[in-house]
């Protein structure tokens, strides 16, 4: 069981430049989300998604997209690289029900730099 | 809507002492509560949860929290504090019918002196 896994780890891109961080679960977890970590900022929540085909934007949207074209994956877009999107992105899950859906599982983070 | 305050940005402590990181939430209904643990460099390891009952619950590596609905508060405690404990905390507050959606707070960076 490997749990939330995240891809790439770290990641330089340049203003402008688009990217996909991948995340991927084999805990048959129906939710998913996504967040970035920044200093001083605790973890904000970008986007988010109930199941397969379904998702909906969280704190901090704007510059991300998502997909959940299967419940295993769940890939963030960023579309034009800013510098103000470098960060630590963490990808989590969790399973159904009321008190369950909220206990998440964590990948181990993707560090972005976007010079 | 709701939010969590970590008063303590860095604390130190010396190894053996005892542990208190202070988490105060804002909720209107009965909030579900948790302590995330994040070491160097790595993700987020869950602690312990309060989603209702006993306030005073127990986690991993010796960590108890309790709620106290009176003052809006999920402390985390420690009575003796190993230098492996040395790592960021993170208290969060989520609801029931939300769905991987959690509140986190700023994060409160324990140091541990030998």
């Amino acid at each position: 069981n490997a749990g939330v896994t995240q891809t790439p780890k770290f990641q330089v891109l340049k203003t402008g430049q688009s990217m996909t961080l991948q995340c991927a679960q084999d805990m048959n977890h129906e939710y998913m989300s996504w967040y970035r970590q920044d200093p001083g900022m605790g973890l904000r929540l970008i986007h988010y998604s109930v199941g397969a085909g379904i998702t909906d934007q969280g704190e901090v949207p704007n510059g991300y997209n998502v997909s959940r074209s299967t419940t295993e994956d769940f890939p963030l877009r960023l579309l034009s690289a800013a510098p103000s999107q470098t960060s630590v992105y963490f990808c989590a899950s969790s399973p159904t029900g009321l008190q369950g859906a909220n206990v998440l599982t964590f990948g181990a983070g993707s560090r972005l730099t976007v010079l | 809507a709701q939010s969590v305050t970590q008063p303590d940005i860095h604390i130190t402590v010396s190894e053996g002492a005892s542990l208190e990181l202070r988490c105060n939430y804002s909720y209107g209904a009965t909030p579900y509560l948790f302590w995330y643990v994040q070491s160097p460099g790595q993700g987020l390891q869950l602690l312990l949860k309060y989603f209702s009952g006993d306030t005073l619950v127990q986690g991993i590596k010796g960590f108890e929290a309790e709620f106290k609905r009176s003052q809006s508060s999920f402390n985390l405690r420690k009575p003796s504090v190993h230098w492996s404990d040395a790592a960021e905390y993170f208290c969060a507050v989520g609801r029931a019918g939300t769905a991987s959606k959690l509140t986190f707070g700023t994060g409160t960076r324990l140091q541990v002196t030998l």
